[in-house]
């Protein structure tokens, strides 16, 4: 199975600007996709194709990078940005998931 | 107005055979894909499988036998069953609409249930 491996947390002040990574362990080519996901509620859709912005999602998110090395950006970051952000691949069966990276605010 | 809710049990005995309906509204499971995702406590997600539009399946292998996806398009529900639990089956578990990609290209999963807490006791 593709392992995707993002750093575990950040703590970023608000107003600025985090990348979070996702590196995975062979190409997906860009069937990467990002999840913001709040504390007891479920996974919401951010970024697909690594760099498309889900409608509704606000500007201030972005993605980019293809092939094993994938970066969801938020900026400025705001104080109802903090939840935990996965990476999900669907280039290689099965569909498999980044353990999640949780963003906290200072 | 796209919904995915899930219904199930709270509490599954070690050993027995679980079962949730994932039961959708504002869409068709002719048209779109429906997969199952889990999420054991303080974890990340994992995915289970997959209901495709056309009425296959798809599993994910570390499930093996245990796991099977099935549907009732007449009353929009699919419904997921794994039997012999285990304790580490504890999660809570989600369905999630995938729009097909041979039409609209691959869009990841762009709606979710909201999940169904399932504890596995002994």
């Amino acid at each position: 199975d593709t392992v995707l491996t993002q750093s575990p947390a950040l703590a970023v002040s608000p107003g600025e600007r985090v990348t979070i990574s996702c590196r995975a362990s062979e190409s997906v080519s860009t069937l990467m996709h990002w999840y913001q996901q709040k504390p007891g509620q479920q996974p919401t859709l951010l970024i697909y194709l690594a760099s498309n912005l889900e409608s509704g999602v606000p500007a201030r998110f972005s993605g980019s990078g293809s092939g094993t090395d994938f970066t969801l950006t938020i900026d400025p970051v705001e104080a109802d940005d903090t939840a935990t952000y996965y990476c999900q691949q669907s280039w290689n069966d099965p569909p498999t998931f980044g353990g999640g990276t949780k963003l906290e605010l200072k | 107005q796209v919904q995915l809710k899930e219904t199930g049990p709270d509490l599954v005995q070690l050993t027995q055979t679980l079962s949730i309906t994932c039961t959708v509204s504002g869409f068709s499971l002719t048209t779109y894909n429906v997969h199952w995702v889990r999420q054991p406590p303080g974890k990340g997600l994992e995915w289970m499988g997959a209901m495709w539009n056309g009425g296959g399946t798809d599993y994910n292998s570390a499930f093996k036998s245990r796991l099977s996806i099935s549907r009732d398009t007449s009353k929009s529900q699919v419904f997921l069953k794994m039997n012999s639990l285990q304790t580490d089956d504890t999660a809570k578990y989600f369905c999630a609409r995938h729009p097909d990609p041979e039409i609209d290209g691959e869009l990841g999963f762009d709606y979710w249930g909201q999940g169904v807490m399932v504890t596995v006791s002994s």
